[in-house]
């Protein structure tokens, strides 16, 4: 079965750095665009990236860009996110998905915090 | 504020059918499909709509979504108390370059 797992989630200091990862299995990790989107706690869902198969097309929201990159490598099956310069606006829930705006398989997700 | 507008709140009792709106412009819903998703509190979300009416394998048929021009629609019929959950549409933007959500709305059954 189809299986995302999102790790990589913790507290960091404003302007600070993070990585997050997923771990893919279940299907053919190649065929499918790959997002990263964020809930942050009591509020709704905000698509943050996504990337497509051979990572030739990468999209990112206006309030992660320059500072998020998201990068996959098809041989591990898994998908990154690198966030710099965080501040207390991505404190959230960061939930890797399968597709882009018709996501079809969602991980638990990870908590970031920022916080001094 | 989000993009796609959707009402706070809905309910209904057991059995009832309830609808949930998606208001969105040409750039979004007018020219692109939507997506729904279902999200118990403390699980992460679940696409129950696709490509405006499809549904997922399992997603029981008295769910349904349509589309008309700049607005979407989600539709429960049979209402139970396990559809209790916030509900959330999506479609790309061609303006943005980018995935828009609604601001999500929460389904309360009496």
């Amino acid at each position: 079965q189809v299986l995302l797992v999102e790790s990589g989630g913790g507290l960091v200091k404003p302007g600070g750095s993070l990585r997050l990862s997923c771990a893919a299995s279940g299907f053919t990790f190649s065929d499918y665009f790959m997002s990263w989107i964020r809930q942050a706690p009591g509020r709704g869902l905000e698509w943050v990236s996504h990337i497509n198969y051979n990572s030739g097309i990468i999209k990112y929201a206006d309030s992660v860009k320059g500072r998020f990159t998201i990068s996959r490598d098809n041989a591990k099956n898994s998908l990154n996110l690198q966030m710099e310069s965080l501040t207390g606006e991505d404190t959230a829930v960061y939930y890797c998905a399968r597709g882009n705006d018709a996501a079809d398989f969602w991980g638990p997700g990870t908590l970031v915090t920022v916080s001094s | 504020q989000s993009v796609l507008t959707q009402p706070p709140s809905a309910s209904g009792a057991p059995g009832q059918r309830v609808s949930i709106s998606c208001s969105g412009t040409n750039s979004n819903i007018g020219s692109n499909a939507v997506s729904w998703y279902q999200q118990v509190p403390g699980a992460a979300p679940k696409l129950i709509i696709y490509t405006n009416k499809y549904r997922p394998s399992g997603v029981p048929d008295r769910v349904s979504g349509s589309k008309s021009g700049t607005s979407a629609s989600l539709a429960i019929s049979g209402l139970q108390s396990d559809d209790e959950a916030d509900y959330y549409c999506a479609a790309w933007d061609d303006r943005l370059s980018l995935v828009v959500f609604g601001g999500g709305t929460k389904l309360t059954v009496l």
